[in-house]
């Protein structure tokens, strides 16, 4: 147990639904970050919050939509997404984005396959 | 922007043998560098990190790495490796001058320890 934890951990979406994933951290972090993990490419970084406040989006696609609250979740809200976007995608958080701090501690992540 | 690369793609051994993974990366600055590792089934844990000092480095389970600077590496080693240490092993890199926010991963290295 990490102290990150994601929710849903697998689910399965059309083409033309709307869903959202979950993530929390347990660990007093002010850093929080989405990656995409597809099948023989590198984590690919997706996006940065520090707290509360986006600092980084890696020329994601607008059907990929974050939203953090407060320092302790983190949303991603998807819509109309394509079967190509079907990966693990993993939330992580880290103390802060500061120089030193950085080392990053991973949820278990969602199975998300587009039909 | 930085990259990483890890040599290779799957490392099939017997237990007992001695292991090294080769990670290499490219950035100009001064950077930190982790290795994290991915047991089948589960979310991706921290095996080591280097910040400063000591080039090399010991982390959990036995593992070690060894920064070179002049390499731009970061190998990891056991002397010994053990069935159990079956996982995916992805070296990581983030900038120390650009606030740990981009934090980029190798594309992972397979190893499988037969018993």
């Amino acid at each position: 147990e990490t102290g990150v934890t994601q929710t849903p951990r697998h689910l399965v979406m059309g083409m033309t639904n709307k869903k959202s994933l979950k993530c929390e951290q347990h660990l007093g972090h002010n850093a929080m970050y989405w990656y995409k993990q597809s099948a023989k490419k590198p984590l690919e970084l997706m996006f940065v919050y520090s707290l509360e406040e986006r600092v980084e989006n890696n020329s994601v696609p607008s059907r990929f939509s974050p939203e953090c609250p407060n320092s302790s979740h983190l949303f991603l809200h998807l819509h109309t997404l394509q079967p190509e976007d079907s990966a693990l995608y993993l939330c992580a958080s880290s103390q802060d984005a500061g120089e030193g701090s950085n080392e990053q501690f991973f949820g278990p992540g969602t199975r998300l396959t587009v039909l | 922007a930085q990259s990483v690369s890890q040599h290779n793609h799957h490392v099939i051994l017997s237990e007992a043998a001695s292991l090294e993974l080769g990670c290499n990366y490219s950035y100009g600055g001064t950077v930190n560098l982790f290795w994290y590792v991915q047991y089948p089934g589960q979310h991706l844990q921290l095996l080591l990190k280097y910040f400063s000092g000591d080039p090399l480095v010991k982390g959990i389970k036995g593992f070690e790495a060894e920064f070179i600077k002049s390499k731009f590496s970061f190998n990891l080693r056991k002397p010994s490796v053990q069935w159990s240490d079956t996982a995916e092993y992805f070296c990581a890199v983030t900038p120390r001058d650009n606030y740990g926010q981009n934090f980029v991963f190798g594309p992972g290295t397979r190893l499988s320890v037969l018993p």
